[in-house]
């Protein structure tokens, strides 16, 4: 069974500089997906950046790149110059090839402070 | 191009009733997810329907249940609701071919059971 977990309930940044929400998960599969997905009090659930498990190169999107450690199963997200738009709950999840179950972590409130 | 469209945003129910929410999915997107949301259990997968087929279901109990119509839209029906099954119920949709799993979400149905 897959499981994702996020150590850092809470996280903030001032705005402009970086900040890493961590992710590590744990799979049987070679054959697999991980995501960031940011959701703002909406609660619009938006994707941020997406990464396969059988490219080695990191994903970037922006302001918001990874950190890809397939032997030690860390999928990290860095933001850089963040923005107060920025702020929301940022989940991080995986996904087995073929399969439509995303299996979330907890979850990491960021804030943005001016 | 319409994003995932749920309704109602909100609803209110009492235990024992039984309650339908609506999924509409981006154009073109035949595979649609529900996932459940709470402080508690985090985000859960609950079903997957394609092509009018439950493909895939989560750990839930047999009141939570789905279809899926010709035109990709879906419905979840929670029948006989407890007070656990308040939450924000939040449906995705993928599109078949091309960028392999990614699911676009809705902004979700919050449903509170007094």
């Amino acid at each position: 069974a897959q499981t994702v977990t996020q150590s850092q309930p809470e996280m903030s940044v001032q705005e402009a500089e970086t900040v890493t929400l961590s992710c590590t998960y744990d799979t049987s599969e070679s054959d697999y997906y991980l995501f960031w997905y940011k959701q703002p009090p909406s609660r619009q659930m938006i994707l941020v950046i997406r990464q396969e498990a059988y490219k080695q190169q990191n994903a970037t999107e922006n302001r918001f790149s990874v950190n890809f450690q397939k032997a030690a199963k860390s999928f990290s997200l860095k933001i850089s110059d963040s923005q107060l738009g920025d702020a929301a709950m940022y989940f991080c999840a995986s996904i087995q090839g073929g399969s439509e179950k995303l299996v979330f972590g907890k979850g990491t409130k960021l804030t943005v402070n001016p | 191009k319409a994003g995932v469209t749920q309704t109602p945003r909100y609803l209110i129910k009492t235990r024992g009733q039984q309650v339908t929410l609506s999924c509409s999915p981006i154009s073109g997107h035949r595979s649609v997810s529900w996932y459940q949301q709470t402080p508690g259990q985090g985000l859960q997968f609950l079903f997957e329907y394609f092509s009018e087929t439950q493909r895939n279901k989560g750990n839930f109990p047999g009141r939570f249940s789905g279809r899926q119509f010709s035109n990709s839209r879906s419905e979840m029906n929670v029948s006989t609701l407890e007070l656990g099954d308040s939450a924000l119920y939040l449906c995705a949709s993928r599109r078949t071919g091309g960028v392999q799993n990614i699911q676009y979400f809705g902004a979700g149905t919050r449903l509170s059971v007094l």
